[in-house]
């Protein structure tokens, strides 16, 4: 079975810029997580969506948002960059209480 | 907020050797899970804990759910090459709202001296 999958890879953006990134859960888990992981510090959690609906949001500002589509893919969006965005933006996918990441998106924000 | 005070920070070790991490909380949580990240990838879950006390073994790592539900432990076994990595506890909260987060701590940095 496939994992969870999240593209692109690497991305290099400019301040200032938005981006997107995608995330497809492990097949038959409803629940999408996003987090951001800062050099040297452990994840941090952005957002939850169930069944398509936001559960939770952590402290992070309006410039992230997120949602999650009808076969449970979901994006995370983040408006005018700064450079204190770059990070390992990383998805996880659940069924209970186990989460299991993605191998996670490279942000650079120069 | 909810912190998890993860120790020690890093740790060189000699292959074969035992190793033994831990994390502690003022916060209670649910479940405790531990994952391994190597570089350039995503954490890779290890163990997950669901009762206080319990303890869990998954090969040669054993990881216990503390009684106080504050609190986990990790230890490794006989220790390899490719155990080198970060390790993380997370402790996940179920929010008023349904929202289930995990909590982690800063990691540990595990260095296996061939």
């Amino acid at each position: 079975d496939a994992g969870v999958t999240q593209s692109p890879t690497h991305l290099i953006k400019t301040r200032g810029q938005h981006v997107t990134l995608r995330c497809s859960p492990i097949s038959g888990h409803k629940s999408v997580s996003w987090y951001q992981q800062v050099l040297g510090q452990g994840p941090q959690f952005i957002f939850q969506y169930y069944e398509k609906e936001e559960r939770g949001r952590g402290n992070f500002p309006d410039r992230f948002s997120a949602r999650q589509f009808p076969n449970y893919s979901s994006e995370l969006n983040v408006n005018a960059l700064l450079l204190g965005d770059s990070a390992l933006y990383l998805c996880a996918s659940s069924l209970w209480a186990e989460a299991f990441f993605g191998q996670g998106t490279r942000l650079t924000v120069v | 907020g909810q912190q998890l005070n993860q120790s020690p920070q890093s740790m060189f070790i000699q292959e074969g050797e035992d190793v033994s991490m831990n994390c502690t909380s003022s916060s209670i949580f649910n479940t405790w899970l531990w994952y391994k990240q190597e570089p350039g990838e995503g954490p890779v879950l290890l163990i997950a804990l669901y009762k206080a006390g319990e303890l869990t073994s998954n090969g040669r790592l054993t990881a216990q759910f503390g009684i106080t539900r504050k609190d986990s432990f990790l230890n490794i076994s006989a220790s390899i090459p490719s155990d080198v990595g970060i390790y993380f506890c997370a402790g996940q909260l179920v929010t008023q709202g349904g929202s289930e987060k995990l909590v982690f701590g800063k990691g540990t940095k595990l260095t296996v001296n061939p």
